[in-house]
């Protein structure tokens, strides 16, 4: 079964720089790649869906995806306190598998 | 509006009580899932299921049972409760190529 690592597991960054987040896959056989987010022990939301090697962006939010390398990484522009909060990132065929999370600080 | 419903929000059961999650789509997706969720260990997927009538085993399906009479609900049932059961619960829907939805989570504690 896919196994899916989240580095790092903690990231603080001042409000207005760029966060980066990544995730490594254990083997091809997803076909879609999502980044969630979830503030302190609510529900998941979808940040960005991305099905295809490049680069697929969502407002502030920028996904890279790298099959061969088994990577995907999430890119926050000029992040704000209210992003604070724990960021998953999953890969599905018929079922979804999750990584354990980085937990997102974003300091005024 | 999509949605995807749970109930309780909240329960606290007993040891050896019987408890049962309930969850709720109207997004009328084929595939719902139940996970929980803890500190160290992210998600875990307990069962999921294909559409009405089937369930499937997850990663860690032992002392969990699940039941999709219909499109629209999936059930997780603790027959017999434990304390290592304590745990948020979230359910999801969704389809191949779309983003699943998730619920906002049950808060199970079992004394």
């Amino acid at each position: 079964q896919q196994k899916v690592q989240q580095s790092p597991e903690s990231l603080t960054v001042s409000e207005g720089a760029m966060a980066s987040l990544n995730c490594t896959f254990s083997d091809g056989t997803s076909n879609n790649f999502r980044w969630y987010r979830q503030h302190s022990a609510k529900g998941l939301e979808v940040l960005v869906s991305i099905f295809s090697d490049g680069e697929k962006e969502e407002g502030r939010f920028t996904a890279h995806l790298n099959r061969a390398n088994l990577h995907v990484s999430l890119h926050i522009r000029e992040p704000q306190p209210s992003d604070s909060a724990v960021y998953l990132c999953g890969s599905s065929n018929n079922r979804i598998f999750f990584g354990d999370g980085t937990q997102l600080v974003v300091k005024p | 509006e999509a949605a995807v419903t749970q109930s309780p929000r909240n329960k606290v059961a007993v040891t050896g009580g019987k408890v049962t999650l309930s969850c709720n789509q109207t997004n009328n997706h084929n595939n719902m899932y139940w996970y929980r969720q803890d500190t160290g260990h992210g998600l875990r997927l307990i069962h999921y299921s294909y559409g009405a009538g089937s369930t499937e085993k997850g990663d860690i399906p032992d002392g969990y049972k699940a039941s999709r009479p219909s499109q629209e609900n999936f059930s997780l049932i603790l027959e017999l409760a434990t304390p290592s059961q304590t745990s948020v619960y979230f359910c999801a829907s969704g389809d191949i190529n779309q983003a699943p939805l998730f619920g906002e989570g049950t808060r199970l504690s079992v004394l």
